[in-house]
């Protein structure tokens, strides 16, 4: 397996702007995970699936973001529309069970 | 790079020399622990993990102790190495609602 997949790498956009981020998880892992990483706040959880369906979005910073998990092997987080504090990386993660695998996360930058 | 330049607190050991690197998780109720590894322009990676029946477990240069009576977790690395260099996090997780939470993180730097 090639690992979490998540594209793009890199996003620049205008603020005002939609942005999707995608994330293909691990075949076979049952829970998925989004976390943004900032200078200020670290590692945050946002939301996260177990077996497609959304647990805990308590982490969502508000409702300019969303998520959704369409099938076992992709998820979205959009932001719409996007503000120069969205500006991060924002990392997909999935699991089965035990240690939660990370992508290589999308740096996004709001300008 | 994806260093992020968190202000972080940080740590510098001597190469050769072993590291600690401490943590603090917050749920009293957390059954689950690990230790994750995260360098530059990389997601964290997975280094070792504990369960909350266990004290003390070791891995390859590596031992995480678990002191559940005061909620703390530590990471020991042994005769540390430049490629050692990283953020270290610590994640707590309640298996049964499977919520990966992530602590503050400790960058540890390799002094020649």
């Amino acid at each position: 397996d090639a690992g979490v997949i998540q594209s793009p790498r890199h996003e620049v956009t205008e603020m005002g702007q939609e942005v999707t981020l995608r994330c293909k998880p691990i075949s076979g892992h049952n829970s998925l995970f989004w976390y943004r990483q900032t200078m200020m706040r670290g590692l945050e959880l946002l939301i996260y699936f177990n077996n497609n369906v959304p647990i805990d979005d308590s982490g969502m910073p508000e409702d300019r973001f969303s998520a959704k998990m369409p099938n076992a092997s992709f998820s979205t987080l959009k932001i719409q529309p996007s503000e120069p504090r969205d500006s991060a990386v924002y990392f997909c993660a999935s699991n089965l069970n035990t240690e939660a695998f990370f992508g290589q996360g999308t740096r996004l930058t709001v300008v | 790079g994806e260093s992020v330049g968190l202000h972080l607190p940080t740590l510098s050991v001597q190469e050769g020399d072993n590291s600690i690197i401490n943590c603090a998780y917050s749920n009293s109720a957390s059954d689950y622990f690990i230790w994750y590894k995260q360098e530059s322009g990389k997601g964290p990676q997975f280094i070792i993990d504990i369960r909350s029946n266990m004290d003390k477990r070791q891995g390859q240069r590596v031992t995480v102790l678990l002191n559940k009576t005061v909620k703390h977790l530590s990471l020991q690395i042994a005769a540390t190495q430049p490629g050692d260099s990283a953020v270290y996090f610590c994640a707590e997780m309640l298996q049964g609602a499977q919520k990966l939470v992530f602590g503050q993180g400790t960058r540890l730097t390799i002094n020649p």
